[in-house]
């Protein structure tokens, strides 16, 4: 199993782009998450599914969006990227919530200047 | 409101020492608690998960613990080496309110010297 795998690893967007963070898990884990994580700031979910074809908010979701099409991929996509959304995104899935661990992907850096 | 903390942030020891990492969570109604690791520029890499009906689990070197009356749990790491040198980061699966999310505590970052 490869796991959670992220891509890219590396980004740097301008203010006013767009882009796609891919995510895709090969665990058949019905739940995925997105987080941030901002230095001293620990993770802040953004976006998080329970299935294909659901998903809900986090904590931070604006500027955001996802979508769920299948089980194994869930990408985050940034519209209009401005300056407070630079930080490490990690994607991470889970099989059942209450009893098993959640699993992460690497991250993506992203620098938006 | 569910939150985790925990204290401290920042923790240096010298090598060969024992030590604990302790977390705190304001609600005694969870599912489970689990301790990660995050390594710089890396992604959180899962060490052990208790769920609400335990009180301890061990993996090596590492033991952690659950106390829900009290809201506390610890990771003891015995004989530190310098590559447990890291962010440990603490999670609970709250089962009120918080339903399908993890609440995760800001980490306390290990730094173990030779």
């Amino acid at each position: 199993n490869a796991g959670v795998t992220q891509t890219p690893k590396f980004r740097i967007l301008k203010i006013g782009q767009s882009m796609t963070l891919q995510c895709t898990q090969d665990m058949n884990h019905n739940y995925m998450y997105w987080y941030r994580q901002d230095p001293g700031m620990g993770l802040k979910l953004i976006y998080y599914s329970v299935g294909a074809g659901i998903t809900d908010k986090g904590e931070v979701p604006n500027g955001y969006n996802v979508s769920r099409s299948t089980t194994e991929d869930f990408p985050l996509r940034l519209e209009l990227a401005a300056p407070s959304q630079t930080s490490v995104y990690f994607c991470a899935s889970i099989g059942g919530w209450t009893t098993d661990t959640q699993y992460f992907g690497p991250g993506t850096r992203l620098t938006v200047l | 409101k569910q939150e985790v903390t925990q204290i401290p942030a920042a923790l240096s020891v010298p090598e060969g020492e024992n030590l604990v990492l302790n977390c705190s969570f304001t609600d005694s109604a969870i599912y489970n608690l689990q301790w990660f690791r995050q390594d710089p520029g890396k992604g959180l890499t899962s060490l052990l998960l208790i769920q609400s009906s335990q009180r301890e689990q061990t993996s090596g070197r590492l033991n952690a613990s659950l106390d829900k009356s009290s809201g506390r749990s610890t990771l003891y790491i015995a004989a530190s080496q310098p590559g447990d040198s890291a962010t440990y980061l603490c999670a609970v699966a709250f089962s009120g309110g918080s339903n399908y999310k993890l609440t995760f505590g800001k980490g306390t970052l290990l730094t173990v010297n030779p």
